[in-house]
């Protein structure tokens, strides 16, 4: 049990384009999902957290018109960068959280987006 | 703000051996404690967890201490093998949607 999918795995764009990455908890239902951003050899960055049918609040830092996080239902969430840059490029990783009072957080693969 | 500290950043060990990696957190009131193995590539893992009310759980070779009055906690696993080689991160949190610290993360390189 416990398993978040991430769409695409890995995502090639030219600079200027926008790209969407999906975010699904696949057997529970996800009042909180996570976004995060990973540098090589690096920690996790917290770009935002997101509740189902609410904004998204976003980290100190990270340009919320950049990217645009979307939790729509229960079982998934987007990140889209727009205007993408070298400069995004990196390795995004989502997570999930059950309920309110649940602690365990689980992680989706990531995407690798390379902007050109 | 809250941080997480972890140490060391890189362990090397030969395989059957143990390896320890240790964590110390700034926020009184965390109350769980999950540890994430993250192999090359790919995302972080949950391994184990433990929360404030317990000092000591133990899954098969790996197993986990806490020390609240000190504020640390521990990741012990016993008789590593080549597979058990990744970046683990420790971390905590507290119930009612608070967000989750990471340590930086340890490399662990098992030899084989």
């Amino acid at each position: 049990g416990a398993v978040v999918s991430q769409h695409p795995s890995r995502v090639i764009c030219k600079s200027g384009t926008s790209v969407k990455i999906e975010c699904r908890s696949l057997d529970f239902q996800a009042t909180t999902m996570f976004w995060y951003r990973q540098f090589p050899k690096q920690s996790l960055m917290l770009m935002a957290t997101s509740n189902e049918g609410s904004k998204a609040t976003y980290e100190q830092g990270v340009e919320k018109d950049k990217f645009l996080i979307n939790h729509a239902s229960l079982t998934l969430s987007t990140l889209t960068v727009t205007s993408a840059h070298p400069e995004d490029s990196s390795f995004y990783i989502c997570s999930a959280r059950g309920g309110q009072g649940e602690s365990e957080q689980y992680f989706g693969p990531g995407t690798r987006l390379t902007v050109t | 703000g809250e941080n997480v500290e972890q140490h060391p950043s890189t362990l090397s060990v030969q395989e059957g051996d143990s390896a320890v990696i240790k964590c110390t957190y700034s926020d009184s009131a965390s109350n769980y404690f999950p540890w994430y193995k993250q192999e090359l590539g790919k995302g972080p893992q949950l391994i184990i967890d433990i929360r404030s009310n317990v000092g000591e759980k133990k899954d098969q070779r790996i197993a986990v201490t806490l020390n609240k009055t000190a504020k640390h906690f521990s990741l012990h696993i016993t008789e590593t093998q080549p597979e058990d080689s990744a970046v683990y991160f420790c971390a905590a949190s507290r119930t009612g949607g608070f967000k989750t610290i990471f340590g930086a993360g340890t490399r662990l390189f098992v030899k084989a």
